[in-house]
This record gives structure tokens, C-alpha cells and sequence, in this order.
């Protein structure tokens, strides 16, 4: 039934260890982007693909990567994680893009500790 | 700049009806959305709100006035489980996302 799915749901790195976050959906959105929330914050938009279209967020750090090999998995590659990267990785999905009510649905989340 | 602002927390009491506003600017206006997130997990989706008015959804009910750029979340009959932090989100004329912070709400009994 989960139809954004996020692997793993907690993921300890090492500062400066490269880390994968993946997720996939059921839903066949074309729209799947990656936010970073810490604590009583909003979420950040970190970056979104439309299909194979990629948008970085201006303020996105290049320590931050993201892949879409096809409609259903999108990851995000952390090259070195500082101890500031530590938070609540949330993938989402859309429809469409810029089509007014494109509600995001999102997955479950990753929580992220870098010691 | 763009901003979305929401009170940090509130408390109610469970069975009790509360409201949670929210104000904004942002370059544009293509919709209001509303999310709940429990503690730990991910935002889920509660509303959309594209015209001025009231939207009603079971005990969940959205109030939009653009001319104000003021939206409000309506919980009526409140439960211990509706204890989360309720996010407003506006769709500028970019149809970018601009999130507040979100609102803490607690219910005691």
C-alpha cells in the first residue's frame, strides 16, 4: 500500500563517509524531490526532477547529489556529511508541476545522524 | 522576501475546537496548502485551498482570504491523536512551495 518508500529509515554515517538515501514510489509522478528538515523547522527544498529534467535548489550545497534512473527511484548522495547535515530526509512526489493543485505526497522520511 | 508565518504552539483540550492561522507573502498566490506531521514522520497532506472562502473535510476545515494573505486550519472536536504540527504551505506564481515553520499543537484531556 506505501506508495512513497524511503530506505533506510535511519541511516548513522561518519562525518566525512559518503552516504546513500533512496527512495521509490508506486504512484507513476513525474515530479520527485528531496527536502531537508531539521527540528521545529520547515522542510527545505533541496532539488526536484521533473522526468529527467533536473532543478537545484540555488542554495543547495554540492555536497549534495541526487540520481533519477527512471520514473519510480530517485536517491541523494551525500558526498560528506558534516555534523550540520544531520536531519530528516524527506522524498516527495507530485503529478505534475506548476499545474496549481499538485498536492506532494511524501514518504516516510530518513533521519540522518553523522557522528 | 517570501515568508510564511504560523504561531509556534498551541495548546487545546481534547473534544475542544481550535484555530491555527496563518499569514503570508510570497511573490504570487497559485494556492494554500495545509500538511500535519506527527513527531518523527513525514508531512501529510490535509488541504488545498485555491479560492477565497471555507473548505470543509470531517472535523478539518480551511479558511483562505487572499486579499488578507491569511488562511486558517479549523480542528473541531479534538482528539489526543490530532496531537502534531499542523504546516502551511503557499504555491507562489513560480509554482515553487514556500513552507512555514509549522505549528506545534498539543492536546491534553
Amino acid at each position: 500500500d506505501a506508495m512513497v518508500i524511503q530506505n533506510p529509515r535511519y541511516q548513522v554515517t561518519q562525518f566525512g563517509k559518503p552516504v546513500t538515501l533512496s527512495c521509490s514510489q508506486t504512484l507513476n509522478h513525474n515530479v520527485m524531490y528531496w527536502y531537508q528538515q531539521k527540528s521545529s523547522q520547515a522542510p527545505k527544498l533541496l532539488f526536484h526532477y521533473y522526468d529527467k529534467d533536473f532543478n537545484n535548489e540555488a542554495d543547495t550545497p554540492d555536497n549534495f547529489q541526487s540520481r533519477r534512473p527512471n520514473t519510480s527511484f530517485c536517491f541523494l548522495d551525500i558526498r560528506s556529511p558534516g555534523l550540520g547535515d544531520a536531519a530528516m530526509y524527506l522524498c516527495a512526489t507530485s503529478r505534475e508541476r506548476g499545474q496549481g493543485a499538485d498536492t506532494q505526497y511524501f514518504g516516510p522520511g530518513t533521519r540522518l545522524t553523522v557522528l | 522576501g517570501q515568508n510564511i508565518d504560523q504561531p509556534t504552539e498551541m495548546t487545546a483540550t481534547e473534544g475542544a475546537i481550535v484555530q491555527i492561522n496563518c499569514t503570508y507573502q510570497t511573490s504570487g498566490f497559485n494556492g494554500l496548502f495545509w500538511y500535519q506531521q506527527h513527531a518523527g514522520e513525514a508531512p501529510t497532506f490535509l488541504s488545498y485551498n485555491v479560492l477565497d472562502g471555507l473548505e470543509e473535510k470531517g472535523r478539518f476545515s480551511s479558511f483562505l482570504s487572499r486579499s488578507k494573505g491569511y488562511s486558517y486550519l479549523l480542528l473541531k472536536e479534538l482528539q489526543m491523536k490530532d496531537s502534531a504540527s499542523y504546516l502551511c504551505a503557499v504555491q507562489n506564481s513560480n509554482y515553487q512551495l514556500i513552507w512555514g515553520a509549522g505549528t506545534k499543537l498539543i492536546i491534553k484531556p
